[in-house]
């Protein structure tokens, strides 16, 4: 079965660093998506992403995050200067239509 | 009023037991729902994808009441691993993308 798949697993960072969160979504897919999870919340958007451009994106997708799809199958995001409270799972989440997600296994952001 | 509303739980029911949760929703233009399952520090995965006649997977039955704004999903003869948190996924178009927002999930736990 098709996969997306998230590197790393888990990222520990310094507050103020800037981390990048990778994410290879199903190859066929055309809608891609960053949720994060902070620990005992719910699932909140961060960003959609179609045709190689944001098309929707939430509140918390402030001017410290950005995306990119650097090379076609890569899709990444970056959190340009962490603070404590971006600690949190970030999901990568991808789609074909109107068919369910399928959501990358994660990536477990501390930031100390 | 909540987006996406749901009965945080948990509910606690024995092997064997049926349960079914509810989950009700504010946008009356939203377009497709789905049920995930997410356990414990892992990603949500798909569970099953809700249609307007309803459907049925096994144990489980989903169904959609758009009058009311609520969709349901019931566990007939539930067993030990059926214990997660079961997360309630409504996609309201917007401009014509895909955002689907998340319940917080109902917390089910299945006991011997």
């Amino acid at each position: 079965e098709p996969e997306v798949t998230q590197t790393p697993s888990h990222q520990v960072t310094q507050m103020g660093q800037e981390v990048i969160l990778r994410c290879v979504p199903i190859s066929n897919h055309l809608y891609f998506y960053w949720y994060r999870q902070i620990l005992g919340q719910k699932v909140e958007f961060l960003v959609s992403f179609y045709n190689n451009e944001i098309s929707e994106k939430s509140e918390i997708f402030d001017d410290q995050f950005s995306v990119e799809r650097p090379d076609g199958s890569n899709f990444t995001l970056k959190i340009r200067s962490t603070k404590l409270e971006d600690s949190a799972m970030y999901f990568c989440a991808s789609i074909l239509g109107s068919s369910g997600y399928t959501f990358g296994s994660g990536t477990r952001l501390t930031v100390v | 009023r909540k987006e996406v509303e749901q009965d945080p739980g948990p509910f606690n029911v024995p092997e064997g037991a049926t349960v079914a949760f509810n989950c009700t929703y504010s946008n009356s233009a939203s377009q497709s729902f789905f049920w995930y399952r997410q356990d414990c520090r892992k990603e949500p995965k798909l569970l099953m994808s809700v249609y307007s006649s309803g459907n049925e997977d096994g144990r489980f039955t989903a169904q959609l009441n758009r009058a009311s704004q609520y969709i349901s999903l019931l566990i007939r003869d539930s067993k030990l691993s059926d214990s997660a948190t079961y997360l309630c996924v409504v996609n309201p178009r917007s401009g014509g993308s895909y955002i689907p927002t998340f319940g917080r999930g109902t917390s089910l736990i299945v006991h011997p």
